[in-house]
C-alpha cells in the first residue's frame, strides 16, 4: 500500500514571496504518477501539476513548479510570485502507474492549508 | 467543459435515516469514486466504479454502498447514517488509464448527521 504524508498543516506567505510545500511518499512501485491538487474555500478540488516518475525532468506549470526526488521519495511543490488566489488547502496524491483496472486510484495526503497574505 | 455534478451541497440529516447522494459527469467517463474529506485525514477512497454496475471497495467502504446504473451517475448510500458520517463527500470521475489520468472531482456534498 502507498502512503503520502504532508508534514506541513499549516502555511502562510506573504503575497509575491515564494513558497514551498513538503510532501513526501512511500512505495514499493517503480513506475507512478504524483500529483499536487488544489482546494479553495469553493471547495471545487482542482489539478495544479502533475509529475511522471520516470521523468527525471521536473515539472513546471507557469508559477508552480516541483522538486521530485524520487530516490529519497520527495515530491515538494513551489509557487512562485505568489497570489491572493493561491490560497487554498494543497493535497499531494499518489497514483500507480499501468493499465490495470484500479491503478487510477489516488491516495491523498492530509493537506497543507496556505495562506497568502496581502 | 469538465463537469462532474453533486446534486446536494448541504445535507442534514438524523441518525438512522437513508441517505443518497448523487453524482452525475457528461464527460463520458468510465471510472467513477467517492471519498470523504475530513480535517487532518485528508481524502480516503470509499467506493470506486469502473464500469456500469461494476464497484471496487476503497479504503473506508463501512457503512456505505454504491449504486451505478448509469454510465454517467454514481450513487453513494448510507444505509443507516450515523453521527460518525458527518462529512465532506467528494465525487470523481476519469477515462481509465489507458485514456488518460486525470481525475476530475465535483463540488462536494457536506452531510451533517444529528
Amino acid at each position: 500500500a502507498q502512503t503520502v504524508t504532508q508534514s506541513q498543516p499549516e502555511m502562510s506567505v506573504q503575497e509575491a514571496e515564494t513558497v514551498t510545500l513538503s510532501c513526501t511518499y512511500d512505495t514499493s512501485e517503480n513506475n507512478y504518477y504524483l500529483f499536487w491538487y488544489k482546494q479553495p474555500p469553493s471547495r471545487q478540488m482542482i489539478l495544479v501539476i502533475r509529475q511522471e516518475a520516470y521523468k527525471q525532468q521536473n515539472a513546471t506549470e507557469n508559477r508552480f513548479s516541483v522538486n521530485f526526488q524520487k530516490a529519497a521519495k520527495s515530491f515538494s511543490l513551489k509557487i512562485s510570485d505568489s497570489q491572493l488566489g493561491d490560497t487554498a488547502m494543497y493535497f499531494c496524491a499518489f497514483m500507480k502507474h499501468g493499465t490495470n483496472f484500479g491503478n487510477e486510484k489516488l491516495t491523498f495526503g492530509t493537506g497543507t492549508r496556505l495562506t497568502i497574505i496581502p | 467543459d469538465v463537469k462532474v455534478t453533486q446534486s446536494s451541497r448541504y445535507l442534514v440529516k438524523r441518525t438512522g435515516e437513508k441517505v443518497f447522494l448523487e453524482c452525475v459527469q457528461d464527460m463520458d467517463h468510465e471510472n467513477m469514486f467517492w471519498y470523504r474529506q475530513d480535517p487532518g485525514l485528508g481524502l480516503r477512497l470509499i467506493y470506486f466504479s469502473y464500469d456500469v454496475k461494476m464497484k471496487e471497495k476503497g479504503d473506508i467502504p463501512e457503512g456505505y454502498s454504491v449504486s451505478r446504473e448509469k454510465k454517467e451517475r454514481f450513487s453513494l448510500i448510507l444505509e443507516s447514517a450515523s453521527t460518525n458520517q458527518t462529512s465532506m463527500y467528494l465525487c470523481a470521475s476519469s477515462f481509465p488509464p489507458w485514456r488518460g489520468n486525470t481525475i476530475y472531482f465535483g463540488e462536494g456534498s457536506w452531510l451533517t448527521v444529528v
